[in-house]
Order: structure tokens, then sequence, then C-alpha cells
């Protein structure tokens, strides 16, 4: 079965300092990795994906995530958030073949002005 | 845009009522979901299904059920509901399976409390 691991779950940040959303992730099988945005008030939606190719997967508004095989980490990455950054970040996890998305327990980001 | 519906965005119900939950799309998608949101745990899927008439568990199915009679129409089901039921649902839909490239859609939430 895979399961994923957000390890923190709040991160107080600045605005205009940079931030790092950590998830880790448990699979005996290869397996695609998202992350998910959550906005007050509004439903989730998907803010960048890893399924092959390069390890270093960008968002339009200035995200990034590295997919690490060997440490089994798919870590988000702001080098300087926005007010507008403010939310729930999840991270998820599909098998290759699979058919349903497991997700973490969120990271609640909270950039203060 | 996709749009994804929940019918009600918050509901209160009392313990061993049965409770339906609705979700609506409106883009063909074949995939729909239904996750619980509770702080902490993050997303836990309760059951998809991938095709009209056709379901599977999820990975906390206990006291649902659901039904898809329709395409586009994924409802929920608290036979008889408890307590720990208390939390926020999130219905998705995708037009294939999330290991095809194809992102999930959510709705905005239905947040139910049994008292």
């Amino acid at each position: 079965a895979q399961s994923v691991t957000q390890l923190d779950s709040q991160v107080p940040v600045f605005e205009e300092a940079p931030v790092e959303l950590r998830c880790n992730y448990s699979s005996s099988v290869s397996v695609y990795l998202f992350w998910y945005v959550q906005y007050p008030n509004q439903g989730l939606q998907l803010l960048l994906k890893y399924l092959s190719g390069s390890t270093l997967v960008e968002s339009i508004n200035g995200f990034e995530a590295e997919f690490n095989k060997s440490q089994t980490s798919f870590h988000l990455r702001k080098p300087s958030v926005h007010i507008s950054d403010t939310a729930e970040y999840f991270c998820a996890v599909t098998k290759a073949a699979g058919n349903k998305l497991t997700f973490g327990g969120g990271t609640r980001v909270l950039v203060k002005p | 845009d996709v749009k994804v519906t929940q019918s009600s965005r918050y509901l209160v119900k009392r313990t061993g009522e049965k409770v339906f939950l609705e979700c609506v799309q409106d883009m063909d998608h074949e995939n729909m979901f239904w996750y619980r949101q509770d702080p902490g745990l993050g997303l836990r899927l309760i059951y998809f299904s991938y095709d009209v008439k056709m379901k599977e568990k999820g990975d906390i199915p206990e006291g649902y059920s659901v039904s898809r009679e329709k395409k586009e129409r994924f409802s929920l089901i608290l036979e008889s509901a408890s307590t720990n039921q208390t939390s926020m649902y999130l219905c998705a839909s995708s037009l294939e399976a999330p290991a095809n490239n194809s992102p999930l859609h959510f709705g905005n939430g239905t947040r139910l409390t049994v008292t």
C-alpha cells in the first residue's frame, strides 16, 4: 500500500521569505507524485505533478518540487512567498498503474506581512 | 472549466439518520471520488467509481455506501449517521485515472455535523 507523510502540519513564514514543505512517501512500486493547494474556503486544485522525466517540476506561480527517489521525497519550495500563498498544501501519490490518489495530512502555510 | 457541485455546503444531522450527500460534475468525467477531510489526517478516500454503476472501496469505506446511476452524479450515503462521521466531505472527478496524467477536480465540500 502507498502512504504519504507531510512532516509539518503548520508553517508560519514572513512575506518574501523562502518556504519548504516536506513530503515523504512509501510505496513498493513506481509512483506519480502531486501537490494540491486549498485556498481558504475553496476546493483543492492541482499545483504541480511529477510523472516522469526531469525530477524538478515547476508551477506557474513560482513553486517547484523535486522528486528524489533514493530519499522517497517530493518536497515543495518557493524562494519568496506572497500573502496570497496562504493556504493548505497537500502532497499526494498514486501508483504508476493506479486509479486512486492517496493524500498526506496537509501543511497549513500562513504568510505574515 | 470543470465544475464539480456538491449540493450542500453545510449539513446538520442527528445520530442514526440516513444522510445523502450529492455530487454532480459537468464534464463527462469517467472517474468520481468521495474523500473526507479531517485536521491532521488530510484527505482519506472513502469510495470511488470509474464508470456508471461501478464502485470500489477506498481506504475507509466502513459506515458508507455510494450510488452512481448516472455518469454525472455520484452520491455518498451514510446509512446511520454517527458522531464520528462529523467531517468535511469532498467530491472529486477526473477524466481518466490519476495515473494517466488526469488531475482531480474538486467540489467546495460539504461540512457535515452529526449531533
